[in-house]
């Protein structure tokens, strides 16, 4: 079957650094996405990986090794209203997007 | 610009009725996909459709729910005889284009059957 795996919670300090990670195994790989959920509010998006490697824009980096299975989400600075939860998501073979559960990320100041 | 608008945001309906979403996406949007998300999850995949045609709906739950978007612009997704269990929020997102590309999500809808 296809799984996608991530913490169900994690805490930090505001102007830290913070690594949510995520694994997966799916039915074929066409690329790995990183969102931003807030609380009551839709998903937006933070990033895309198809290549192995680190993406970097802004205070979010995200890195994917295929061979692994596995990708991070970096997030530096943090800040307040970095609070929410981070889905990661894999669109398969079938181009049908699997998603995670989510990670709530809680910033404590 | 408009993003993906969604509508009603909140709905109530009793158990056995039949209810119905609807989904503006963004202007020139080729793909739109629904999903349904259930609290502390991520979203579930319903459907999606590529301009008018329905070219996926494998993650319908059951033959009670009903997908369309007949000018290939506005969408809406039915759900017959409605049971508590499908009581959770409805997210629509469109994208560009029908290969791979960052979706676009609505407010979603919020339903509740009692």
């Amino acid at each position: 079957g296809q799984n996608i795996d991530q913490p169900t919670e994690m805490t930090a300090t505001e102007g830290a650094i913070v690594q949510i990670n995520c694994t997966y195994q799916t039915s074929g790989f066409n690329g790995l996405f990183w969102y931003q959920q807030h609380a009551g509010e839709a998903p937006t998006f933070l990033s895309y990986n198809v290549l192995d490697g680190l993406e970097e824009k802004g205070r979010f980096s995200s890195f994917l090794s295929r061979s692994k299975g596995y990708s991070y989400l970096l997030l530096k600075e943090l800040q307040m209203k970095d609070s929410a939860s981070y889905l990661c998501a894999v669109w398969d073979s079938n181009y049908q997007l699997i998603w995670g559960a989510g990670t709530k990320l809680i910033i404590k100041p | 610009g408009a993003g993906v608008s969604q509508s009603p945001r909140y709905k109530v309906a009793k158990r056995g009725q039949d209810v119905a979403l609807r989904c503006d996406p963004i202007s020139g949007h080729v793909s739109l996909f629904w999903y349904q998300q259930a609290l502390g999850q991520g979203p579930e995949f319903l459907t999606y459709f590529q301009n008018e045609a329905q070219l996926d709906k494998s993650g319908l739950p059951s033959d009670r729910f009903f997908a369309e978007r007949p000018e290939g612009s506005v969408s809406t997704l039915k759900i017959q005889r409605t049971q508590q269990e499908d009581s959770a929020v409805y997210l629509c997102a469109s994208s560009l284009a029908g290969e791979v590309s960052e979706q676009y999500f609505g407010p979603g809808t919020r339903l509740t059957v009692t």
